[in-house]
């Protein structure tokens, strides 16, 4: 059964760059069926997606975050990182990291949903 | 910019009960509609993608329809269990962009 499981500093300054990430077990993150992404949840409000991965390297970037952000894998770890820079309080959320559940057909990817999550984690942006 | 918008914000049933949640979308996703659970310190459960289809494990209870711009998941037996937050997210956009809706508390009578 595919987990994920969110790492990372659970506080950063303000200015400065969150780094997390996000370790596959139960499956391969290489697998051409999955596509991988980031969501973050500020305290009491809605869900937001940040960004997107498949194990080639293809991302894709929330246009409001694009600036700031950088997703990576690394498939010799079974991992993809998410690093979002100069921070402020706005930033402060939980972080999830996900699979997408889709098909891929030819060059192309059908996306269908998010179907595997992890549990989460706090980080909070503050001096 | 697709913006998606949740009615009610709050939605009150008694266990037992029927609730309906609506989503609509600013212009037109076609079917590219998923919906999801989420229960307070938990992670987002994924419920319905298509629009209509059930994702793996889901119970039937749940059942989501609609096209285009307005779309529904029903519940159609609240269980003690069914109470929580729901989204809807949109990806036609996809991969360039997926948004979720507010969402809609639903919580008991």
């Amino acid at each position: 059964q595919l987990q994920l499981q969110e790492s990372g500093p659970g506080l950063v300054k303000p200015s400065e760059t969150l780094s997390l990430t996000c370790t596959v077990s139960g499956g391969s993150i290489s697998s051409s069926s999955y596509y991988w992404g980031w969501i973050r949840q500020p305290p009491g409000k809605g869900l937001e997606w940040i960004g997107s991965i498949y194990y080639s390297g293809s991302t894709y970037y929330n246009p409001s975050l694009k600036s700031r952000v950088t997703i990576s894998v690394d498939t010799s770890k079974n991992q993809f990182s998410l690093k979002l820079s100069s921070v402020t309080a706005a930033d402060t959320a939980v972080y999830y990291c996900a699979k997408y559940l889709g098909s891929s057909w030819y060059s192309h990817y059908y996306y269908y949903g998010m179907d595997v999550w992890g549990q989460g984690t706090t980080v909070t942006v503050s001096s | 910019e697709i913006v998606m918008t949740q009615s009610p914000a709050t939605l009150s049933v008694s266990p037992g009960e029927r609730a309906t949640l609506s989503c609509r979308a600013s212009q037109s996703v076609s079917s590219n509609l998923a919906w999801y659970q989420q229960k307070p310190g938990q992670a987002p459960r994924l419920l319905i993608y298509g629009a209509s289809t059930r994702a793996t494990g889901i119970p039937a209870r749940f059942s989501g329809s609609g096209s285009g711009t307005e779309f529904t998941l029903t519940i159609s037996s609240l269980q003690s269990e069914d109470f929580a937050v729901y989204y809807c997210q949109q990806y036609n956009n996809w991969p360039r962009r997926l948004t979720f809706g507010p969402g809609t508390k639903v919580d008991i009578k």
